[in-house]
């Protein structure tokens, strides 16, 4: 079936460093990739999207990869605060009528 | 500024007694969903809404209710909460292809 995964449970940064988050697709047919943090005791937050006809996008301090080829979409984050501490969920979607599958989630802890 | 608004947040409840959990937006977007969030298992699915009245199921629909009787408002029911229904909730609603989550409800049933 369809699925959305991450390759690590946890990441562990130094503060300063940049951070790479890593995320595996499956359904060839998505046509928005979203990335959402969530904070202990929070809902999950928008961070930044992607169409599927794009390559790279950037935000603040952040941006995002999407490798069509090989079905893979990346978070990066640049010079990680403790504040960037959370949980990262990559998420897919087909576009309207469809749902958004999330992927499992993956701890960054910001060592300072 | 755009909200999503669960209650209750925390609620402690026995096997078999009916709840509700209620939902409510301020932006006037159609699509609404519930999910809920356990250790390991991420963010599933239980219905979403596309508009009033439309409602279906997610990927865990078993044991939940919802209805969509006005756009702003989409409560989760629990008829008969069991133990397997102890989680974390949340409700979402969809800009676009941004979905904007509310706080969580955390239930715990015993």
């Amino acid at each position: 079936g369809e699925s959305v995964g991450l390759h690590l449970p946890t990441l562990s940064v130094q503060e300063g460093d940049n951070s790479i988050i890593n995320c595996a697709y499956s359904n060839s047919a998505s046509d928005y990739f979203i990335w959402y943090k969530q904070e202990s005791g929070k809902g999950p937050q928008f961070i930044i999207d992607i169409r599927s006809n794009m390559d790279k996008r950037q935000g603040q301090r952040v941006t995002v990869l999407l490798n069509k080829t090989v079905k893979h979409l990346s978070l990066q984050i640049a010079a990680t605060q403790p504040g960037d501490s959370a949980v990262y969920f990559c998420a897919e979607w087909a576009g309207a009528n469809s749902k958004l599958t999330f992927g499992k989630g993956i701890t960054l802890s910001v060592r300072p | 500024e755009a909200q999503v608004t669960q209650n209750p947040r925390y609620l402690i409840t026995v096997t078999g007694k009916k709840l509700t959990v209620t939902c409510s937006q301020n932006m006037n977007h159609e699509y609404m969903s519930w999910y809920r969030q356990d250790p390991g298992l991420g963010l599933r699915q239980i219905y979403y809404s596309m508009n009033v009245e439309v409602t279906d199921k997610g990927d865990v629909p078993e044991g939940y209710k919802v209805s969509r009787k006005e756009k702003r408002n989409f409560p989760l029911i629990l008829e008969s909460p069991s133990p397997n229904q102890t989680s974390l909730y949340f409700c979402a609603v969809a800009g676009g292809n941004i979905q904007y989550f509310g706080a969580g409800t955390r239930l715990s049933v015993l």
